[in-house]
């Protein structure tokens, strides 16, 4: 169960876009489209931001959109806003009946 | 409005044993999987463990298994987890979570510290 690699850190301006990459294999990311993500701010509970690829659960901006090609999945989030700044962590189901998350990655806006 | 409450943190001694406790409320327990993840200080998610609605599909991250027992009562709407034999590496805040579909969380509690220290 090794976790999904992310990038540590992003960083942009307020209005550009980022994206954040999600890699894993085909055990988990490349062979479902279970696929979630979520943004966390500091000392709070984590917020489901998009799931099973692409799906927006309602109250969230459509800023942010997600996809996935082959082992890899990404987050996008365009007209950055400082309220954006938090910690994001993808996840997948996996072959094995569990779910693994990435390392988490910090965005800063700048 | 859908609420996830847990307890039973605190601090307790390398080997030592604790039982976490999650109460739902808001939405139909019994027809949610539900799930346990945790997050070490400083540090990123990591699922612990799921039960399916019935309790008949139980799954750990290699990290828990042998020492951790998830279970659910769903005439309580309560969600537990035992954990055993505890190591300082399980020192944590434990995320009591809805499962959509057994594969996303779309309802987190607040999260109950578990320290594992001597």
């Amino acid at each position: 169960q090794s976790a999904l690699t992310q990038p540590a850190s992003v960083s942009g301006p307020p209005g550009q876009s980022i994206t954040i990459s999600c890699t894993g294999t085909t055990s988990d990311v490349g062979g479902y489209n279970y696929v979630s993500w979520y943004q966390q701010h500091p000392g709070k509970a984590p917020k489901l931001m998009i799931y099973e690829v692409t799906n927006r659960p309602s109250g969230v901006s459509n800023r942010f959109s997600g996809s996935k090609s082959g082992n890899t999945a990404s987050l996008t989030i365009s007209g950055l806003r400082a309220e954006d700044e938090a910690d994001y962590y993808c996840s997948s189901y996996t072959s094995s009946n569990t779910v693994v998350f990435g390392g988490g990655t910090k965005l800063t806006v700048l | 409005q859908v609420q996830l409450v847990e307890s039973g943190g605190g601090l307790v001694k390398p080997g030592g044993s604790l039982r976490l406790s999650c109460v739902a409320s808001g939405f139909t327990f019994s027809d949610h999987y539900m799930s346990w993840i945790r997050q070490a200080p400083g540090k990123g998610l990591e699922w612990v463990s799921h039960i399916s609605t019935s309790g008949s599909a139980i799954y750990y991250a290699d990290s828990v298994k042998g020492r951790f027992t998830i279970s659910r009562d769903n005439a309580k709407n309560s969600l537990y987890l035992q954990m055993n034999s505890l190591r300082a590496e399980d020192t944590a805040v434990y995320y009591c979570a809805r499962d959509g579909r057994g594969s996303y969380y779309d309802y987190w509690g607040q999260g109950t510290l578990v320290t594992v220290s001597s």
